[in-house]
């Protein structure tokens, strides 16, 4: 089984800041990570993906996220923030070798940018 | 527009009533998957399918079920709802199964159980 873990519920920053999201996984077999948003009434939107390659992985809207297998953790970051960036921002995994594409969740980071 | 659709919006019924869930996904996307967001739970995969086959299934209670049908669609059934039922469900939709693909989410239903 594997878990994922959001170390932050709720990060306020200013905006043109830059932000820092941390999440950490565990699992028992590789997994492929992922971060997606949910901007207010919506659905998830995908933001990025680590599938292989290289550890530094970019993404939709200036996010970068970084692949750390020792630490097991996958931060997301983004040197400077818009308002419009005010949303809930998931990580999330999947193993690799599994049947079907079952995606497990962290609990979420809020992030709310002040003008 | 993530092009998943999904009816109703909004629900809210009573406790012991039994309600249906229904999701279009995306044009040619072939797996559909189920998705429970509540506040003490966070986001819980239920059920995913695969061109109308049952592929993976999660956390998701007896008393509830889905299918998807040939035309793609799928419906997510509730019954003897409870009051920690209510929840925002997601449906999203992918081309295939394998776990490197991107989903993609509709805007849910919000289940009010009373």
């Amino acid at each position: 089984a594997q878990s994922v873990t959001q170390l932050d519920s709720q990060v306020p920053v200013f905006e043109e800041a830059p932000v820092e999201l941390r999440c950490n996984y565990s699992s028992s077999v590789s997994v492929y990570l992922f971060w997606y948003v949910q901007y207010p009434n919506q659905g998830l939107q995908l933001l990025l993906k680590y599938l292989s390659g290289s550890t530094l992985v970019k993404g939709i809207n200036g996010f970068e996220a970084e692949f750390n297998k020792s630490q097991t953790s996958f931060h997301l970051r983004k040197p400077s923030v818009h308002i419009s960036d005010t949303a809930e921002y998931f990580c999330a995994c999947s193993m690799i070798k599994a049947a079907g594409n079952k995606l497990t969740f962290g609990g979420g980071t809020r992030v709310l940018v002040k003008p | 527009d993530s092009g998943v659709t999904q009816t109703p919006k909004h629900l809210i019924t009573a406790t012991g009533q039994r309600v249906t869930l229904r999701c279009s996904p995306r044009s040619g996307d072939l797996s559909v998957y189920w998705y429970q967001q509540s506040l003490d739970q966070g986001l819980q995969f239920l059920i995913q399918y695969y061109n109308g086959e049952e592929r993976a299934k999660g956390n998701i209670l007896e008393r509830f079920s889905a299918q998807q049908f040939p035309d793609l669609h799928s419906e997510l059934n509730l019954s003897s709802l409870e009051l920690g039922d209510s929840a925002l469900y997601f449906c999203a939709s992918s081309v295939q199964d394998a776990n490197t693909g991107e989903l993609f989410f509709g805007e849910g239903s919000r289940l009010t159980v009373l």
